[in-house]
Formats: structure tokens, C-alpha cells, sequence
């Protein structure tokens, strides 16, 4: 089944500047990867995804790059806040085709706790 | 429109006892996932659900674990005979479609003493 790595387990960096996070899949089918923050006591929230076709999808401050071949993905925040700050997950899952099995079901990194120093 | 929800939001069982953990999708969400999260942890896959199709039970980490989803809507994850390793979030998750993005219930913390 899949795996999915994730480092760092914990960054720090200061106000400003950019924090990048990465992630590493073992199943070739995988096809959806998103990603989520988590703030202390709440839910995850989705904040960014991307499917296999594209390379690079960015919203605001905030960015994730795939490359398919070797099986990695990362997501990078610039011009970082203090609100950033929270715990972020990635996730791999396949999505198309067939339904039902373990196709949709998205497997997590075990998480990177982001702190930004004001 | 209301999001995913769960209840009850915080259950304290004494260990041996059955809990069960409900959770409502957003309407029209064909599938369900249940993840369960310790304290800084990350999320541990347990069921997910699809339309019609058969669940994929892979991640129940044992056979007390079961969980239903009656009329392809609302959700009931049952633990038989608790024990104190069981104590976790347990989280609920829905998507319109298989691969659309899943959102997630506030989860409920369940602590087993």
C-alpha cells in the first residue's frame, strides 16, 4: 500500500521568510496530493491541492511542486506569518477509475509542526 | 451549507465499555472516511466508504473496531470492549466525489480510563 514521508517533523523560521515542506510517496498510482493545516485543537483544513497533470499550483503565499518521477511533493509558504504557525500534513491518495478498495483513500505524513517567530 | 459534523464532541468511557462515535457528512458526499488521531500524532487511515460499493475496512486497527454508514449518509464507528490505547480523536471526513477534496468534522475526543 501507499506510504507517504514526510520532513521536517518540526521548522522554525522567522517572520518573513519562506518555510518549505517535503514529502516523499511510495505508489506510482497515487494521483491526488493535498495538503492541510492543522491549528491546536481543530480540524484539518485543506489549504492546497494538486493531481498528477501539473507540476506547480500556487494560491496567494502559499505553493506545492510535484514531480512524478521521483515520487516527491512539496509545499512552500512564503512572506511567512505568525498565523501560520500550525501543523501540516500531506497526502497521497488515487482517485480516478475504479471505486471502491483503497482507490480515494488518502494516506498522511505524520506531520511537520511549522512555528513562525515574530 | 453546514459541513461535516460529529458527535458526540468529547466521550469518556471506562475501559471494557462499547462507544459509539456518529458522524453526519456534508449532504450529497458520497464518500466517508474515518481517521483516527492521537495526541501529536498524525491521522491513522481506519474505513472509508464509496456510494454502493463495499467499504474498505483496511486501517480498523482490530476486529472491535466496525463501523456502518446507513443510506449512504450518516455514519456510526463502534468500538467494542474499549481499552485505553483506543483513547484518540477520531475524525470524519467527506468528499463529493472520489476525488474530490475531503473535509473534515471537528472530531471526537474519546478517552478511555
Amino acid at each position: 500500500g501507499e506510504n507517504v514521508e514526510q520532513h521536517p517533523s518540526t521548522l522554525s523560521v522567522q517572520e518573513g521568510d519562506s518555510a518549505v515542506i517535503k514529502c516523499t510517496y511510495s505508489d506510482s498510482a497515487s494521483n491526488y496530493f493535498p495538503w492541510y493545516k492543522q491549528e491546536l485543537g481543530k480540524r484539518p483544513q485543506l489549504i492546497i491541492d494538486i493531481r498528477s497533470n501539473v507540476g506547480e499550483k500556487k494560491d496567494q503565499r502559499i505553493a506545492v511542486t510535484l514531480n512524478k518521477t521521483a515520487k516527491h511533493f512539496s509545499l512552500h509558504i512564503t512572506e511567512t506569518q505568525p498565523e501560520d504557525s500550525a501543523v501540516y500534513f500531506c497526502a497521497a491518495s488515487q482517485g480516478g477509475g475504479n471505486y471502491g478498495g483503497s482507490q480515494g483513500n488518502l494516506i498522511f505524513g505524520k506531520g511537520t509542526k511549522l512555528s513562525v517567530k515574530p | 451549507g453546514a459541513g461535516v459534523s460529529q458527535s458526540p464532541s468529547n466521550k469518556v468511557t471506562e475501559k471494557g465499555k462499547d462507544v459509539e462515535l456518529r458522524c453526519d457528512p456534508i449532504s450529497g458526499h458520497t464518500a466517508l472516511y474515518w481517521y483516527r488521531q492521537s495526541l501529536g500524532q498524525g491521522l491513522e487511515f481506519l474505513i472509508y466508504f464509496q456510494g454502493n460499493s463495499a467499504p474498505d475496512k483496511s486501517g480498523l486497527p482490530s476486529d472491535r473496531f466496525s463501523a456502518e454508514r446507513t443510506g449512504g449518509s450518516v455514519s456510526t464507528l463502534t468500538i467494542q470492549r474499549t481499552q485505553q490505547e483506543d483513547s484518540a480523536v477520531y475524525l470524519c471526513a467527506s468528499s463529493l466525489a472520489q476525488m474530490g477534496p475531503k473535509f473534515f468534522g471537528p472530531g471526537t475526543r474519546l478517552t478511555v480510563l
